[in-house]
């Protein structure tokens, strides 16, 4: 079946750092979701991109719908310690159900 | 407040019981879902459901069962069937066709 590639699959950052992850995928998608899950607790839908090429930003977070609409990319300004957890992108095609990458675990050292 | 909960927040029991865990949206949302996640592992869909009275299987939904009764309720029973039991259950709503999942706060189910 369809798979995400998402990377890197850990990052060891100092707070303040900024960071980029992404996600690749060998089919097309029509929609790029983002989201942040805390330790323990559910994911939080962070940023969701419907159009190739768009740049959406949330605060800190800025995240891109590749040209290609094969890839995207996250990327989080200046982190502080909140911002550990997991982020997983996640892919749709169409009205299909979503597919979920893999995951990058975001840890910062003090 | 509208949302998605889950209860309980931990849950065990003795291999060879079934349980059932709960998952109630008061988010008018068409579209209810069961994941599973191991540790250090990424999201795998068990079930979904775009209506009420249907369902689809999804990943590796063999040793599970669920029910749509009603729009808000999607219990998620893990039989004695499953192999591996032991994991933490997520459950998510969303309108319908929508990627833009509302997930709950999860279930950790330890089969001791």
């Amino acid at each position: 079946g369809q798979q995400l590639n998402q990377s890197p699959q850990s990052m060891f950052i100092q707070e303040g750092e900024d960071v980029s992850m992404n996600c690749t995928s060998s089919s097309i998608f029509n929609t790029w979701l983002w989201y942040k899950q805390d330790p323990g607790e559910g994911p939080v839908l962070l940023i969701a991109l419907y159009k190739a090429g768009e740049l959406t930003s949330n605060g800190r977070l800025t995240a891109q719908f590749g040209i290609t609409r094969k890839d995207s990319f996250l990327n989080i300004s200046a982190s502080i310690p909140s911002d550990v957890g997991i982020y997983f992108c996640a892919g749709q095609r169409g009205n299909d159900k979503i597919i979920f990458g893999k995951g990058t675990r975001l840890h910062i050292l003090p | 407040d509208g949302g998605i909960t889950q209860s309980p927040k931990y849950l065990f029991r003795k291999e060879g019981q079934n349980v059932t865990l709960s998952c109630e949206q008061n988010l008018n949302h068409d579209a209810m879902y069961w994941y599973r996640q191991d540790p250090g592992q990424g999201l795998r869909l068990i079930y979904y459901s775009q209506i009420v009275n249907d369902f689809q299987k999804g990943d590796i939904a063999e040793g599970y069962s669920v029910s749509r009764e009603k729009k808000e309720s999607f219990p998620l029973t893990v039989t004695s069937a499953q192999k591996n039991p032991t994991a933490f259950y997520l459950c998510a709503s969303s309108a319908l066709y929508s990627g833009e999942q509302f997930f709950g706060p999860g279930t950790r189910l330890t089969v001791l």
